[in-house]
């Protein structure tokens, strides 16, 4: 079974609006939680990440909020520029010596 | 600047053919890990090394085998290629524990004909 659901599956965005990706999980063992972005052609990049004693990392435009009671997180993407349009990745990993697990992903368009 | 560096961009491969994939980091990162994404299904796990000689399954293994002889290495072998092996192969790379700052390579797209 899928252990990270992410919606939406894609995403248009108006440039200088809020682009928002969520996240759920149902494995109360994940203990780490990152984004990854990856434009065309390349390979998945780290964006931001978060651990599940805060509620809240902000990196500039881009915000993760994690709900630890509804076992969810989300990114926003304050200001969305052309240049965030990209493939984005959620993922968790369990404690211990165990992978990342990845969401499906979500392909962002942001257009002027 | 630290890379995942993957021998091949684009692959095409027939049908029944033995396939290597190769990859090289130079980081020294003890885990190496070898994901395939295709449209809809995100990034899924193939294998996965924590070290050298070593090899874990991941959640697809069936058809694929890895080799891991050095720790800068991770090789991602097709047995007998079938048009269902067609996609993109992700390589990755991290520092123990699993899970900080992986960095990935920038993929092979294999096409099996």
């Amino acid at each position: 079974q899928q252990q990270v659901k992410q919606s939406p599956q894609s995403l248009i965005v108006q440039k200088g609006g809020i682009s928002i990706i969520n996240c759920a999980y149902e494995n109360t063992a994940f203990d780490y939680f990152p984004w990854y972005q990856q434009f065309p052609g390349k390979g998945p990049a780290l964006l931001i990440a978060i651990r599940p004693d805060v509620s809240e990392k902000k990196e500039g435009r881009f915000t993760i909020s994690f709900n630890k009671s509804a076992k969810q997180f989300s990114l926003h993407i304050m200001d969305s520029q052309p240049g965030d349009s990209a493939t984005y990745f959620c993922a968790a990993r369990r404690s211990g010596n165990t992978p990342l697990v990845f969401g499906k992903g979500t392909r962002l368009s942001v257009i002027a | 600047d630290v890379k995942v560096t993957q021998s091949s961009r684009y692959l095409v491969k027939r049908t029944g053919e033995k396939v290597f994939l190769e990859c090289v980091q130079d980081m020294d990162h003890e885990n190496m890990f070898w994901y395939r994404q295709d449209p809809g299904l995100g990034l899924r796990l193939i294998y996965f090394s924590y070290d050298v000689k070593m090899k874990e399954k991941g959640d697809i293994p069936e058809g694929y085998s890895v080799s891991r002889e050095k720790k800068e290495r991770f090789s991602l072998i097709l047995e007998s290629a079938s048009t269902n092996q067609t996609s993109m192969y992700l390589c990755a790379s991290s520092f123990r524990p699993q899970g900080y700052g992986y960095t990935f390579g920038s993929g092979t797209r294999l096409t099996v004909v």
